[in-house]
C-alpha cells in the first residue's frame, strides 16, 4: 500500500518569506512516481510537478523547488520569496507501476499574508 | 485545448433523492479517475477507468453510488439514494496512461450539498 504523510496541516508566511512544504511517502514498489497539486481557493487542482524514483536530482522551477532524497522518503517543496497568490492548499501524492491512480495526502493549506 | 468539464458545479439536493454527476474527459485520454474531497479524509479515490472499463471501484463508499462509463468521452457517478454525509467536492479527473507518470488532470469538480 501506498501512503503520504504531510505532517503540517497549516503553515501561515509573511510574504517574501521562504516556506517549505513537507512531504514523506510509503510506498513497497521500487519504481513509483511523486507529485505536487496545487488547490486555490478557487478549487482547482493544479499540476505543478512530476518526479521518478529514479531520478533524485533538485529541481527549481522560478520561485519553485523540489528536494527528493530517497533516503528518508521525502519530496519536500520550497516557494521561495513567497507572495500572496501563493496562498492555497498543497497535496503531494504517489502513484506506482502497479497502479493507475495516485494516493494523496491530506495537504498542506499556505496562507501567504501582505 | 478543453481541460476536464464536469458539471454541474454546484448540486443541493434533499436526503433521499437521486444525484448524477457528469464529467467529460479531455479528448485523447484513455483513463479517467473520481475523486471525492471532504475535510475529514481529504481526497479519496472512488473508481478509475481505463479504456471505459472499470479497473478498480474499492473506493466506492457502498452500493449507493453507482459509475459508468458508456465511451471514451463521457462518464457519469451516481448516487441513490444520497445522504447528508454525502456532501463533498466530487472531482473527476483523466490522464492519458501510456506511462505510471502521467500526471491526472482534474476538472473544477462538483460540490454536492445533500440537506
Amino acid at each position: 500500500a501506498q501512503k503520504v504523510t504531510q505532517a503540517q496541516t497549516e503553515i501561515s508566511v509573511v510574504e517574501k518569506e521562504d516556506v517549505t512544504l513537507d512531504c514523506v511517502y510509503e510506498t513497497r514498489d521500487t519504481t513509483y512516481y511523486l507529485f505536487w497539486y496545487k488547490q486555490p481557493p478557487s478549487g482547482e487542482l493544479v499540476f505543478l510537478i512530476r518526479r521518478n524514483s529514479f531520478d533524485e536530482q533538485n529541481e527549481i522551477s522560478g520561485r519553485y523547488s523540489w528536494n527528493f532524497q530517497k533516503s528518508t522518503s521525502s519530496f519536500n517543496f520550497t516557494i521561495t520569496a513567497s507572495q500572496v497568490v501563493d496562498s492555497a492548499v498543497y497535496f503531494c501524492a504517489v502513484n506506482s507501476n502497479s497502479g493507475y491512480a495516485l494516493n494523496f495526502g491530506k495537504g498542506t493549506s499556505l496562507l501567504v499574508t501582505p | 485545448d478543453a481541460g476536464v468539464i464536469q458539471s454541474p458545479r454546484h448540486e443541493v439536493t434533499e436526503m433521499g433523492q437521486e444525484v448524477t454527476l457528469r464529467c467529460k474527459p479531455i479528448s485523447g485520454h484513455n483513463s479517467l479517475f473520481w475523486y471525492r474531497q471532504t475535510m475529514m479524509r481529504g481526497l479519496e479515490l472512488l473508481i478509475y477507468f481505463n479504456n471505459n472499463v472499470p479497473i478498480d471501484d474499492s473506493g466506492m463508499p457502498e452500493d449507493r453510488f453507482s459509475a459508468k462509463m458508456p465511451n471514451a468521452s463521457f462518464s457519469t457517478l451516481k448516487i441513490q439514494p444520497s445522504e447528508p454525509r454525502d456532501s463533498a467536492v466530487y472531482f473527476c479527473a483523466s490522464s492519458y496512461r501510456r506511462e505510471s507518470n502521467s500526471p491526472l488532470h482534474f476538472g473544477n469538480g462538483t460540490r454536492l450539498t445533500v440537506t
